[in-house]
């Protein structure tokens, strides 16, 4: 049950589109299409804005989509706004019936 | 609209046990799948248990099983975690979810594990 590997943290301007990588393996991400991703700002509980791979749950801005090829998710975060800047993490079902957690990409809007 | 909320979280020392809850209102609780998630002091999230709608399913991160059990109440409208055997990297909040992709999450009640 590893973490899932995303990068430690991006950057981007306000206006920009910003990519978010999420890495596993055939057993977790690579094997189903139920990949989630979350928002988390500081202090506050995560918040679902994508599952099964590309859904946007109602209520979560057309700015955010996501998709997944082979072993990788990617999410893409369009129009950075100065209210992105927050935590990311990702979330993979696994071969063991079990979920597993990117360990999260923190977002800056310089 | 959907609201869980998780109590039961405290100060407890190494070897100790500790009892969480979480009340659900708003949806059909029994219709659901729920999770429990931790998150340590300013590191990432980490799933720990889920439970089928039933309670005939259960299953466990690798770190925490044979330590704490998953239980469900669905008349109650209530999600456990019973912790036994408690370590200092148990230290976390723990937040209860909903669904299979937790689409809601209560507001965490924090667990320290001290002596």
């Amino acid at each position: 049950q590893s973490a899932l590997t995303q990068p430690a943290s991006v950057s981007g301007s306000p206006g920009q589109s910003i990519t978010f990588s999420c890495t596993g393996t055939s057993s977790d991400v690579g094997g189903y299409n139920d990949v989630s991703w979350y928002q988390q700002h500081a202090g506050k509980a995560p918040k679902l804005i994508i599952y099964d791979v590309s859904n946007r749950p109602s209520g979560v801005s057309n700015r955010f989509s996501a998709s997944k090829s082979g072993n990788t998710a990617s999410l893409t975060i369009s129009g950075l706004q100065a209210e992105d800047e927050a935590d990311y993490y990702c979330s993979s079902y696994t071969s063991s019936s079990t979920r597993v957690f990117g360990r999260g990409t923190k977002l800056t809007v310089l | 609209e959907v609201q869980l909320v998780e109590s039961g979280g405290g100060l407890v020392q190494p070897g100790g046990s500790l009892r969480l809850s979480c009340v659900a209102s708003e949806f059909t609780f029994s219709s659901y799948w729920m999770s429990w998630v931790r998150q340590a002091p300013g590191k990432g999230l980490e799933w720990v248990a889920k439970i089928k709608q039933d309670g005939s399913e259960k299953y466990y991160v690798d770190s925490v099983k044979g330590r704490f059990t998953i239980s469900r109440d669905n008349a109650k409208n209530s999600l456990y975690l019973q912790m036994n055997s408690l370590r200092a990297e148990d230290t976390a909040v723990y937040y209860c979810t909903r669904n299979i992709f937790f689409d809601y999450w209560g507001q965490g009640t924090l667990v320290t594990v001290s002596s």
